[in-house]
């Protein structure tokens, strides 16, 4: 079965440093999503991403998350400077339909987890 | 007022018994009403989605919509313990948004 797979699984690193999740959506899937869950915290929305472009960001998105799609199969997730509050579970989906964040066919991969020292 | 609210649980119930699970909003915009499961160290998998009021139907699980309450619930007869996850329930507008609004989760134990 096709899934969303994501690297690293954990990554810890130090307040200030530049760190990149990665992501490789399903080969049919065009849409692409972040969303973020900070411990016993609920999901939370932070971008999503069509034809190369962000469309649609959350007011949590801002100047220092960055997306990219480099080439055909990954979807990345920038954090340019981290903090500690950027410590998170980081989860990418992906969606075969513009309809996916109505009908919530979203495929989840298993997250990314990122410790902020 | 939260925009979307959960009970966290934890819920512990036995084998073979029906669970509640529950979410009350307060946007009365929300029309696409789902219900996710997340495994511990897992992402979350959608179990069902609901459009407008109603309910749904899908096995051992009902989906519930109650827009003049803006509560929705999700019934699980005869409980299994490979059901033992956090329940999300999440929320969409009609509108054009590719945002999903998410409850914090329901933990359930079902033990044998």
């Amino acid at each position: 079965e096709p899934e969303v797979t994501q690297t690293p699984s954990h990554q810890v690193t130090q307040m200030g440093q530049e760190v990149i999740l990665r992501c490789v959506p399903i080969s049919n899937h065009l849409y692409f999503y972040w969303y973020r869950q900070i411990l016993g915290q609920k999901v939370e929305f932070l971008v999503s991403f069509y034809n190369n472009e962000i469309s649609e960001k959350s007011e949590i998105f801002d100047d220092q998350f960055s997306v990219e799609r480099p080439d055909g199969s990954n979807f990345t997730l920038k954090i340019r400077s981290t903090k500690l509050e950027d410590s998170a579970m980081y989860f990418c989906a992906s969606s075969e339909v513009s309809t996916g964040a109505n009908t919530g066919e979203l495929f989840f991969g298993e997250g990314s987890r990122l410790t902020v020292l | 007022q939260k925009e979307v609210e959960q009970d966290p649980g934890p819920l512990s119930v036995p084998e073979g018994a029906i669970v509640s699970l529950n979410c009350t909003y307060s946007n009365s915009a929300f029309q696409y009403f789902m219900w996710y499961r997340q495994y511990s160290r897992k992402g979350p998998e959608l179990l069902m989605y609901t459009y407008s009021s109603g309910n749904k139907e899908d096995g051992r699980f009902t989906a519930q919509v109650d827009k003049s309450s803006k509560y929705i619930s999700l019934f699980i007869r005869d409980s299994q313990p490979s059901d033992s996850a956090t329940y999300l329930c999440a929320m969409s507008p009609f509108y054009n948004t590719d945002k999903l609004i998410f409850g914090t989760g329901t933990r359930l134990q079902v033990f044998p």
